[in-house]
């Protein structure tokens, strides 16, 4: 089964800075997707940004991007210029790429909080 | 266009009771999931449906944890009786099946056993 290991518990940032989110994962497999989704308190997870492992390309969505080493299965979120809104819980999450239906793997999360 | 829609958004019961809780899917959204988040965690994944077929429920304690998706929309995951432990966030979520793997989640209900 693939894990997915966020190491960061709790990260804080100040407004408007940047910080990162890590994210490590465990796989055999070549095709697959990676996520992140955000879940603000006692609201519903949404998705910030997806990248699909056979694009070498970054995917980048506004102020959030990735950084994808296949290789060494990293799959980080860098959030800049932060906002006080950006305060969640985060989740990086793994799908196989074998059938469109598959659930998705998570990590146990971080925690942002974003001070101002 | 409508969400993921769960009821109820809170339940508070004694332990050995039963409790039941719904989902709507988003409309045309052939995957239904049914995830459980404990304090701090991440989801994990209880039971999966493609329309009214649960094709991946390996998670799913199946002694006192029932599911069903009659016709392929709304789904209803029960549990009975419960037990201190099932205390904790029971997500639903959905999604088109058409290859781009993003799930769309309801709100999710928060069980308290007591």
């Amino acid at each position: 089964a693939q894990t997915v290991t966020q190491s960061q518990p709790e990260m804080s940032v100040q407004e408007a800075e940047t910080v990162t989110l890590s994210c490590t994962y465990d796989t055999s497999e070549s095709d697959y997707y990676l996520f992140w989704y955000k879940q603000p308190p006692s609201r519903q997870m949404i998705l910030v940004i997806r990248q699909e492992a056979y694009k070498q390309q970054n995917a980048t969505e506004n102020r959030f991007s990735v950084n994808f080493q296949k290789a060494a299965k990293s799959f980080s979120l860098k959030i800049s210029d932060s906002q006080l809104g950006d305060a969640a819980m985060y989740f990086c999450a793994y799908r196989t790429a074998r059938h469109s239906g598959y659930a998705l793997n998570f990590g146990k999360g971080t925690s942002l909080l974003v001070t101002p | 266009e409508a969400g993921v829609v769960q009821s109820p958004r809170y339940k508070i019961i004694e332990k050995k009771q039963p409790v039941a809780f719904w989902c709507n899917p988003i409309s045309g959204h052939n995957t239904l999931y049914w995830y459980r988040q404990n304090l701090g965690q991440g989801p994990e994944l209880l039971i999966r449906y493609e329309n009214e077929e649960a094709v991946d429920d390996s998670q799913l304690p199946k002694d006192r944890f029932s599911a069903e998706r009659l016709k392929g929309v709304d789904s209803t995951l029960k549990i009975q009786p419960a037990e201190l432990g099932d205390s904790a966030v029971y997500l639903c979520a959905s999604s088109l099946g058409d290859g781009t793997g993003e799930l769309f989640f309801g709100e999710g209900s928060r069980l308290t056993v007591l």
